[in-house]
């Protein structure tokens, strides 16, 4: 079965380079999550969009940004890069498919892709 | 506040005994409960979840848990550990409010599980 997919695998930036994380959810779900997971950390939600909106928000820098296309694809563009960002950046997603519900259901289980390890040097 | 708790962080079993891994949890309502599992270098598996109904909740590869209101806890448990079980084992929450906003996952700090052959 397909999974999430999440592209580049490994990234290696210098300080205050930008990065651009992409994500390609799961065919036909509609809700995309991003996570930063730093070295022996748990992962720490970032943002999500359900149907190309923003649908949450949590501890994402303001120097990241991040959207969803109209293919549900989404990608994070991360600016200004910190030694700090040195991290695994999971994206998951799930279907909500509930027809004229306008925010995801949390019933729906999230599904990760292998994340992206990103290296600020 | 909402918060996930995995007061283990390592926990030893030999191969072939039964496994146990904590998880307490702290929200409002009625959570919808997960367990995930991280191998090396690889992403976040999904192992089972917890919505409503039966307390004790089946997954993959042979796993369970059990939700336990009273306690506020979601321990993960396996009859007989294999010593590829051997993973970072993440329990996670979301709130059910239908009305919150939130619809991220709270993980909780992960435990680590060795299987000893």
């Amino acid at each position: 079965a397909a999974g999430v997919i999440q592209s580049p695998r490994h990234l290696i930036k210098e300080k205050r380079e930008t990065a651009t994380l992409k994500c390609y959810p799961i065919p036909r779900h509609d809700t995309v999550y991003w996570y930063q997971q730093g070295p022996g950390q748990d992962p720490q939600f970032l943002i999500s969009f359900y149907e190309k909106m923003q649908s949450d928000k949590g501890s994402i820098p303001d120097r990241f940004s991040a959207q969803q296309f109209s293919d549900y694809h989404s990608e994070l563009n991360m600016s200004s890069l910190e030694l700090g960002d040195s991290a695994l950046y999971f994206c998951a997603s799930s279907n909500s498919g509930l027809a004229g519900v306008r925010r995801p259901n949390p019933r729906e289980t999230q599904y990760f892709g292998p994340g992206t390890r990103l290296l600020v040097l | 506040a909402q918060s996930v708790a995995q007061p283990e962080d390592q926990v030893n079993v030999a191969e072939g005994n039964p496994l146990t891994v904590k998880c307490t949890y702290s929200v409002s309502g009625n959570p919808y409960l997960f367990w995930y599992v991280q191998y090396p270098n690889r992403g976040l598996q999904f192992l089972l979840k917890y919505i409503t109904g039966d307390n004790l909740v089946k997954g993959s590869y042979g796993f369970e848990a059990e939700f336990n209101k009273s306690q506020t806890s979601f321990h993960l448990k396996k009859p007989s550990a294999l010593v590829s079980d051997s993973a970072l084992y993440f329990c996670a929450v979301r709130p059910s409010d239908s009305m919150n906003r939130d619809d991220k996952i709270i993980f909780g700090k992960g435990t680590r599980l060795h299987i000893l052959p």
